[in-house]
This record gives C-alpha cells, sequence and structure tokens, in this order.
C-alpha cells in the first residue's frame, strides 16, 4: 500500500523568510512518481512539479526547489523569500506507474505567509 | 490551457435528495477523478473513469456512484445525501492511465447537506 505524510499540517513564515515542507512517502514499487501541487484560496489544485523515482536531481524553479531522497523516502519542498501569494495549501503525492493511475495525496501543509 | 469546470462552485441539498455533480474537461483526457476533501485527511479518491463507460472505485466509494457517457464529462451521484458527505468535491483529468501525467484539477464544489 502507498503513504504519503505531510507531517506540518500549517506552517507560519513572516514575509520573506524561506520556509521547507516535508513529504515522505512509503511505496514498495521500484519505479514511482512523486508530485506537489498547489491549493489557493480559490480551491483548484494546480500542479507544481513531478519527479521520478530513477531521477534524484533537485530542481530549481525560481524561488522553489525539491530535494528528493530515496534513502530517507523523502520529497521536500523549499520556498525561498516567501511572499504572500505563497500562502496557499501545498499536496505532496504519490503514483503508481501503470495501471489506471492510483495517486495517493498527503493530506495537505497550509502555509501562510505574513506581510 | 487545460480547463476543467464543475457545475457548482457551493450546492446546498437536504438529507435524502439526490444530488449530481457535473465535471467537464475540454482537453480530450481519457482518465478523469473525483475527489473529497476533508480538514485533516487530505483528498481522497471516490472513483475514476479511464475511458466512457469504464469506472474504477476508489477509496471510499461507498454512498457514491459515477456516470461517463461522454469522454468529456464525468458525473458523480449521491443516491441519497447525507450529512455526512458534506465536503468538498474536487473532480481532476490527466492524458492517459499512467502514473507519468499530472492531473488537471477543477474549481471543486462545496457540498452542504442539511
Amino acid at each position: 500500500a502507498q503513504k504519503v505524510t505531510q507531517a506540518q499540517t500549517e506552517i507560519s513564515v513572516v514575509e520573506k523568510e524561506d520556509v521547507t515542507l516535508d513529504c515522505v512517502y512509503e511505496t514498495r514499487d521500484t519505479t514511482y512518481y512523486l508530485f506537489w501541487y498547489k491549493q489557493p484560496p480559490s480551491g483548484e489544485l494546480v500542479f507544481l512539479i513531478r519527479r521520478n523515482s530513477f531521477d534524484e536531481q533537485n530542481e530549481i524553479s525560481g524561488r522553489y526547489s525539491w530535494n528528493f531522497q530515496k534513502s530517507t523516502s523523502s520529497f521536500n519542498f523549499t520556498i525561498t523569500a516567501s511572499q504572500v501569494v505563497d500562502s496557499a495549501v501545498y499536496f505532496c503525492a504519490l503514483s503508481q506507474p501503470g495501471g489506471y493511475q492510483k495517486v495517493t495525496f498527503g493530506i495537505g501543509t497550509k502555509l501562510q505567509v505574513i506581510p | 490551457d487545460v480547463k476543467v469546470t464543475q457545475s457548482s462552485r457551493y450546492l446546498v441539498k437536504r438529507t435524502g435528495e439526490k444530488v449530481f455533480l457535473e465535471c467537464v474537461q475540454d482537453m480530450d483526457h481519457e482518465n478523469m477523478f473525483w475527489y473529497r476533501q476533508d480538514p485533516g485527511l487530505g483528498l481522497r479518491l471516490i472513483y475514476f473513469s479511464y475511458d466512457v463507460k469504464m469506472k474504477e472505485k476508489g477509496d471510499i466509494p461507498e454512498g457514491y456512484s459515477v456516470s461517463r457517457e461522454k469522454k468529456e464529462r464525468f458525473s458523480l451521484i449521491l443516491e441519497s445525501a447525507s450529512t455526512n458527505q458534506t465536503s468538498m468535491y474536487l473532480c481532476a483529468s490527466s492524458p492517459a492511465p499512467r502514473g507519468y501525467y499530472e492531473q488537471y484539477f477543477g474549481p471543486g464544489t462545496r457540498l452542504t447537506v442539511t
């Protein structure tokens, strides 16, 4: 069975601080995909990034960066110099490679960036 | 851009009513999904469909059914609404039935059953 754990339910930071959102996953598959989604107050989840299990390279996109470590089954997300627009709920998700795309989501981390 | 639309943003229904939630995607995606989102529980999969007239149960299908008569439309049906089905319902789609693809979400329907 798959499992995704986001231990931080809510985080508050002051604008311009860096913040890391943790994601730990469990799976028996050797091939899998990890995702991060952002859900702003408007409600619509937006895809941020995908990583496959064979690619442990960290990725940076502007102020966002992701650290994937298979050894600790973690896929953490860092926002550098946070802004008020980063306030949202962030979901980590794990997908099986085949079948009919069963995706397991974490419970989400609510990030509040205070001006 | 892919667009997933849901028929209502807010809905209030009475216990025992039959409720239809509609979802339409405009990018010819094969996969469509219905989730419910509750505080502290994240997103839980109710049903998904990988083709017209095909459906698979997700993690919490009890009390729900679905219909997919056309590729672009996926309906969630609450046969007899109950108060414990008060929730945010999210529809999503993805291009193909493989785990590689991200999902595209609609804005959600907040359903209240009184």
